[in-house]
């Protein structure tokens, strides 16, 4: 029961650099999204995907780019990364709209970004 | 706007006490209300919901209510564990083209023995 997979799960990155953080579910669920976790801000929306072929910014998207590559992956990739972009970052996935349908998320990405 | 607010932490808590957890929300209609529970080092898991006014979402002794007429929907459990020890954080539902939850702060709490 793998659920919702992220990797890696730590990274350490100089300024300027790039990487792609990687997402995987096996749920078949329609929706997925990146979030960020900093302290005493809870999780902050970076982007999501409502079905696979569709993307749409979240609320702090600056200096991200994702791509859905098909129904299971979403990745995340930060093309230059900064020092604010140090954080905890999770990836969820959802089975479609309405309140019914929790998120499932992944164990995490811990970034640091020197 | 939207908004979800929580009562700041860390609450400390010794074992068997009565918990409390306050969550006000800020929407627009009528969404549905969440509460998520993370482990240290790991992801968010869902806890309870409530989907509509005067639900109860339950779950592993955890209770919340959702209040209409009060935008709450405070998180309570009668005896805590040590086990609870974790952070919780209340989320609701965007109504729109996804579901997108917008999540509070979240609140560490610390049981003791």
């Amino acid at each position: 029961n793998a659920g919702v997979t992220q990797t890696p799960k730590f990274q350490v990155l100089k300024t300027g650099q790039s990487m792609t953080l990687q997402c995987a579910q096996d749920m078949n669920h329609n929706s997925m999204y990146w979030y960020r976790q900093d302290p005493g801000m809870g999780l902050r929306l970076i982007y999501y995907s409502a079905s696979e072929g569709t993307t749409d910014k979240g609320e702090v998207p600056n200096g991200y780019n994702v791509s859905r590559l098909n129904k299971r992956e979403f990745s995340l990739r930060l093309e230059s990364a900064a020092p604010s972009q140090t954080s905890v970052y999770f990836c969820a996935s959802s089975e479609g709209q309405g309140g019914n349908y929790g998120y499932t998320f992944g164990s995490g990405t811990r970034l640091t970004v020197v | 706007g939207n908004s979800v607010t929580q009562m700041e932490g860390p609450v400390t808590l010794s074992e068997e006490a009565f918990l409390t957890i306050n969550c006000t929300y800020t929407a627009t209609g009528y969404p549905s209300l969440f509460w998520y529970v993370q482990y240290p080092g790991e992801g968010l898991q869902l806890l309870l919901k409530a989907t509509k006014a005067d639900d109860k979402g339950s779950n592993k002794g955890f209770e919340a209510t959702y209040r209409k007429e009060t935008t709450s929907f405070h998180l309570e459990k009668g005896s805590v564990q040590v086990s609870d020890s974790a952070v919780y954080f209340c989320a609701f539902l965007n109504t729109g083209t996804a579901s997108k939850l917008t999540f509070g702060t979240g609140t560490r709490l610390q049981v003791t023995l």
